[in-house]
């Protein structure tokens, strides 16, 4: 079936510096990813939906700025949190529509310290 | 809109009796459904999934659910609880837009 994969699964970085988190689609073309980020004890909530060859649509509230995202390919779609801040750990999580639904990249848990 | 409402926070069963997650939804569309499961510190994953086949869909581990479009429900069921399905499920429609989530139920199976 549609599988994404989604790395790193957990990473620890140092407040200040930039996260990049990737998504792959890995037997099908995912023309649109969706992501959600998850605070603890809360549903994941969407950030932004990326379309292939497009700039992203942020969701209302979503610094556009802090959280790049790039989706220059059929397979891959790209989220850097840039200049990280401790408020900003959290669970991040990609999906992409598939022709049977959606299918979730794994997580990456963030940690910024 | 799409709006996806799970009416319970937490749901405590013991082991061996059955589990009942409830989940409501609105939708100006016939929606695609889907229950979730995350265990602690691992990602998501698909127990089962609505798309207007068939109204009682049976997912992994036991799980099933039934579409019951007159009382705008996908109620999550299994009938013996193992200590093993303690986790935080969701329930989750699916739209052109993308996707709604519940705000997720704790489900605690005890001894």
């Amino acid at each position: 079936g549609a599988v994404v994969s989604q790395h790193p699964s957990r990473v620890i970085c140092k407040s200040g510096t930039s996260v990049k988190i990737e998504c792959r689609s890995l037997d099908f073309q995912a023309t649109t990813m969706f992501w959600y980020r998850q605070f603890p004890k809360q549903s994941l909530m969407l950030m932004a939906t990326s379309n292939e060859g497009s700039k992203a649509t942020y969701e209302q509230g979503v610094e556009k700025d802090k959280f790049l995202i790039n989706h220059a390919s059929l397979t891959l779609s790209t989220l850097t949190v840039t200049s990280a801040h401790p408020e900003d750990s959290s669970f991040y999580i990609c999906s992409a529509r598939t022709p049977n639904g959606y299918t979730f990249g794994s997580g990456t848990r963030l940690t910024v310290v | 809109a799409q709006s996806v409402t799970q009416l319970d926070s937490h749901v405590s069963v013991s082991e061996g009796t059955p589990v009942l997650l409830r989940c409501n939804y609105s939708s100006s569309y016939s929606p695609s459904l889907f229950w979730y499961v995350q265990h602690p510190n691992k990602g998501l994953q698909l127990l089962l999934k609505y798309t207007s086949a068939a109204t009682l869909v049976k997912g992994i581990n036991g799980f099933e659910a039934e579409f019951k479009k007159s009382e705008t429900s996908f109620h999550l069921t299994k009938p013996s609880a193992h200590m093993s399905d303690a986790a935080e499920y969701f329930c989750v429609g699916g739209g052109a837009d993308g996707l709604t989530f519940g705000k997720g139920t704790h489900l605690i199976i005890q001894p």
